[in-house]
């Protein structure tokens, strides 16, 4: 599993409030990304991040910022929750050795 | 841009082969990826192609890369009842290394006894 986990697992929210996804990994992977999942469109990627303080965006970035204060956490906020923001969050790494990414077990988000 | 993409639905008899298929749009793409996803998990990387290559063998996985069409299949021999989940198949297009993947929708496999 890469020793990546995400926190909370499931969290319910309203409408308007502040949200942050917090993903840890143990084995010190430069890259880090976090995806939506959503029926019919696969995942689709947020942000990412190439090392501590370098982030970028991916294609649906819009009502999200990510941070990477440290290695190990990569933290993704919705600033205000709206329910089109209801979905599945996965975090994931890529390995240098191999080139590969590999994911978290997921964060279901509601937003009510 | 990249688009790839997937049927959403298969099923097949437990023991038989099952055959996902995936198109992409971009031929310069240098790694292709199956990803399964099983209920209420993350996505588990299965095998990944190099785009250098036509067939990749693993035990019962077998991927065939057509550059030619843009087609990429996952052949699962032996169809078992485990075998049931989402399969991804995802590219990483040649201006971002390995660094982004583009992800198709997914296949949901469907295993009758």
């Amino acid at each position: 599993d890469a020793g990546i986990t995400q926190s909370p697992r499931h969290k319910v929210t309203e409408t308007g409030t502040p949200v942050t996804l917090r993903c840890h990994q143990t084995e010190n992977h430069r890259y880090m990304y976090w995806y939506r999942q959503d029926p019919g469109h696969g995942l689709r990627l947020i942000h990412y991040s190439y090392g501590v303080k370098d982030t970028d965006k991916g294609e649906v970035s819009d009502g999200y910022s990510v941070s990477r204060s440290k290695t190990e956490d990569f933290l993704l906020t919705l600033e205000s929750a709206t329910s089109s923001q209801t979905s599945v969050y996965f975090c994931a790494i890529m390995t240098a050795s191999t080139d590969t990414q590999y994911f978290g077990p997921g964060t279901r988000l509601t937003v009510l | 841009g990249e688009d790839v993409e997937q049927s959403l639905f298969l099923s097949v008899r437990e023991g038989d082969s099952s055959v996902i298929n995936c198109t992409y749009t971009d031929s310069s793409s240098t790694y292709l990826y199956w990803y399964k996803q099983e209920p209420g998990a993350g996505l588990q990387l299965l095998t990944y192609i190099f785009s250098n290559m036509d067939m990749k063998q693993d035990q019962r996985l077998t991927v065939l890369l057509n550059k030619k069409d843009k087609h990429l299949s996952l052949r699962i021999a032996d169809t078992q009842t485990g075998d049931s989940a989402i399969y991804f198949c995802a590219e990483s297009p040649p201006n971002f290394g390995n660094e982004k993947l583009t992800f198709g929708t997914g296949t949901r496999l469907t295993i009758i006894p």
